[in-house]
């Protein structure tokens, strides 16, 4: 089966760090991807990682380890802008050559003054 | 800019109606994907497409069908719509091997 698990909820302040968690347990690994998504808007690519290690995007960084299954978003200097769900999602292989994306239910990150 | 739109932003329709969902991305991408959204389910694949009239069943096709007759168009049908197909619905492109881009989505309600 497919599963994805990461944390409902999280709050953190105002320029503090955050980790969002995120492990899985996939028929196949393509790769996995971060999406933030803003209340009634749609969901925008953050960051993608398909080896093990760091990928680091200005505030904003993304490691992946395949032998844990276990991926974690890091957002340094929070803003109040960063509040929003963010969705992490394995790749997977499907028919054509397709990536089909497997979701976690989505983290709601709500930073506070 | 890359560009992925979706027909409506909120739809009403009534249990039993046929409806239609429609998706345009200009970025000449192979792959389409329909999603469906809900509080504590997340994103669920419906049904995507990985060249015309080339579809695939995702993880929850049951009550829906699609068809792309055109590279850039990709439409989710609701063959007779009912209550629990009350949602957001997401569409997506891809190229292959890329990232999936996503319209601004459609929030269905089913009277």
């Amino acid at each position: 089966g497919q599963n994805i698990d990461q944390p409902t909820e999280m709050t953190a302040t105002e320029g503090a760090i955050v980790q969002i968690n995120c492990t899985y347990q996939t028929s196949g690994f393509n790769g996995l991807f971060w999406y933030q998504q803003h209340a009634g808007e749609a969901p925008t690519f953050l960051s993608y990682n398909v080896l093990d290690g760091l990928e680091e995007k200005g505030r904003f960084s993304s490691f992946l380890s395949r032998s844990k299954g276990y991926s974690y978003l890091l957002l340094k200097e929070l803003q109040m802008k960063d509040s929003a769900s963010y969705l992490c999602a394995v790749r997977v292989h499907g028919s054509g050559n397709t990536g089909k994306l497997i979701f976690g239910q989505g983290t709601t990150l709500q930073v506070k003054p | 800019d890359v560009k992925v739109t979706q027909s409506s932003r909120y739809l009403v329709k009534r249990t039993g109606e046929k409806v239609f969902l429609e998706c345009v991305q200009d970025m000449d991408h192979e792959n389409m994907f329909w999603y469906r959204q809900d509080p504590g389910l997340g994103l669920r694949l419906i049904y995507f497409s990985y060249d015309v009239k080339m579809k695939e069943k995702g993880d929850i096709p049951e009550g829906y069908s699609v068809s792309r007759e055109k590279k850039e168009r990709f439409s989710l049908i609701l063959e007779s719509a009912s209550t629990n197909q009350t949602s957001m619905y997401l569409c997506a492109s891809s190229s292959t091997g890329g990232k999936q881009y996503f319209g601004p989505g459609t929030r269905l309600t089913v009277t």
